[in-house]
């Protein structure tokens, strides 16, 4: 079993509506919860990070944290073409300076307009 | 603020050679660096902590003698391939600490020939 997991796509959302993104993960003691989003041929850049259980909001994107079910998800509003690119969601254990983070596969996004 | 450069952006060598790379924090200091491995279409994999002023920390399968990571300083990280190998062609990205998230630098593709 990985230790993040990802459907790797593509999700394919029309112009305007909400993608909706999942990410399990493994250890339950994982503390720090990001997501990435990496376009082709490009770095990963850092879109939203979530602690705590519960929803947290930035702009379109939505964060939502679960940890007794070991989900965290992203919900992207209003999707638009530019946000068709792969998205990496990534798990550390501790909550601290310096911590490394582990990776899921990315689930590619298609925004079609 | 928490931008990440990498130098070259990419880079073409022959069989045999060494490549370096650098990674600098250009408006913060990173106590702690990371270097990524990405093939097409796979997911990032970690290679190694740096740490400034100590030796880094290799991740299981990554061999150390020809990866040799060097952090200087609190802003310059570098990743040298020693005897570069066709296999080793893939995209290289460091990403430094900032607090408990990490950013990315663009990244170096690496083609050996």
């Amino acid at each position: 079993q990985k230790e993040v997991e990802q459907n790797s796509g593509p999700l394919s959302v029309p112009e305007g509506a909400i993608a909706s993104l999942n990410c399990t993960y493994s250890d339950r003691g994982s503390q720090s919860f990001f997501w990435y989003r990496q376009y082709s041929g490009k770095s990963p850049e850092l879109i939203m990070f979530i602690y705590s259980n519960g929803d947290k909001e930035d702009g379109r994107f939505t964060a939502q944290l679960n940890k007794a079910s070991q989900y965290v998800s992203l919900l992207i509003r209003d999707s638009q073409p530019s946000d068709s690119a792969t998205y990496l969601c990534a798990v550390s254990l501790i909550k601290a300076a310096g911590n490394k983070l582990t990776f899921g596969g990315g689930t590619r996004v298609l925004v079609k307009p | 603020g928490a931008v990440v450069s990498q130098h070259p952006s990419w880079v073409i060598c022959k069989s045999g050679t060494s490549v370096k790379i650098e990674c600098r924090s250009l408006d913060f200091q990173a106590t702690t660096m990371f270097w990524y491995r990405q093939f097409p279409k796979q997911s990032l994999m970690l290679m190694a902590t740096s740490n400034e002023g100590s030796k880094a920390t290799y991740e299981q399968g990554v061999e150390k003698d020809k990866f040799l990571i060097n952090h200087a300083s609190l802003t310059l990280s570098t990743l040298t391939v020693t005897s570069a190998h066709p296999e080793d062609s893939s995209f290289y990205i460091c990403s430094a600490s900032v607090g408990t998230e990490q950013y990315f630098g663009p990244g170096t593709r690496l083609t050996v020939t």
